[in-house]
């Protein structure tokens, strides 16, 4: 089935060490998107990808990079991982920007040691 | 700023109804999404409404009244598995995708 995959399921890193979260598509969209999401918070959006064009959110910190290298993957870099990044990682994919519902992978879950 | 608004938690028995409200107040509406989460793992897309009205799809419905800034997601014949979070997210004038918090909704047998 045509879906969005996300690898690992758990991920646990130490206080610094830098981790990266991967996400593949099977559904060819256009856009893909990572959140970030807290317990019993909305998912807070970090950055997306039309397609190889990047949008960082404002208020997305520099530890956070993303990487696109083609339509099916996109990854999510954590450059040094702090106590306050542990929270499920969540990627979702969309066919356009306008009106379109996100489809979201499992998640991956952060812990930081 | 923005601002979705939904109650943080709701409790109802298996077999009832419950309905589900989200208030918001956003630069511009260009549709309204409900999603529902269980716990740990991602959202799956529920509804989308972009004019006034009643959406039915099985035993979910998604009501919008745009004027009221104002939608409620219901829920019938309510079973266990329905235990998890549901989250109101409105599309703004800048199509960016605002999200509630969610509600997380209890099934009692």
């Amino acid at each position: 089935d045509a879906m969005v995959i996300q690898n690992p399921r758990y991920q646990v890193t130490q206080f610094g060490k830098p981790v990266t979260l991967s996400c593949s598509q099977t559904l060819n969209h256009n856009v893909m998107y990572w959140y970030q999401q807290k317990s019993s918070q909305a998912p807070k959006l970090l950055f997306h990808y039309y397609d190889k064009d990047f949008n960082n959110e404002a208020d997305t910190p520099d530890n956070f990079q993303s990487r696109r290298p083609n339509t099916s993957f996109c990854f999510l870099d954590i450059r040094s991982p702090g106590l306050g990044d542990a929270a499920m990682y969540l990627c979702a994919t969309s066919s356009t920007l306008r009106r379109q519902p996100q489809h979201f992978g499992d998640g991956t879950r952060l812990s930081i040691l | 700023g923005q601002n979705i608004d939904q109650p943080t938690e709701m409790t109802a028995t298996e077999g009832a109804i419950v309905q589900i409200n989200c208030t918001y107040q956003t630069s511009g509406f260009n549709g309204l999404f409900w999603y529902q989460q269980h716990a740990g793992e991602a959202p799956t897309f529920l509804s989308y409404n972009v004019l006034d009205g009643l959406e039915e799809k099985g035993r979910f419905s998604s009501f919008l009244s745009r004027s009221k800034g104002y939608s409620y997601l219901l829920l019938k014949e309510l079973q266990m598995k329905d235990s998890a979070s549901y989250l109101c997210a409105v599309i703004d004038s800048n199509y960016q995708l605002i999200w509630g918090a969610g509600t997380k909704l209890i099934i009692k047998p």
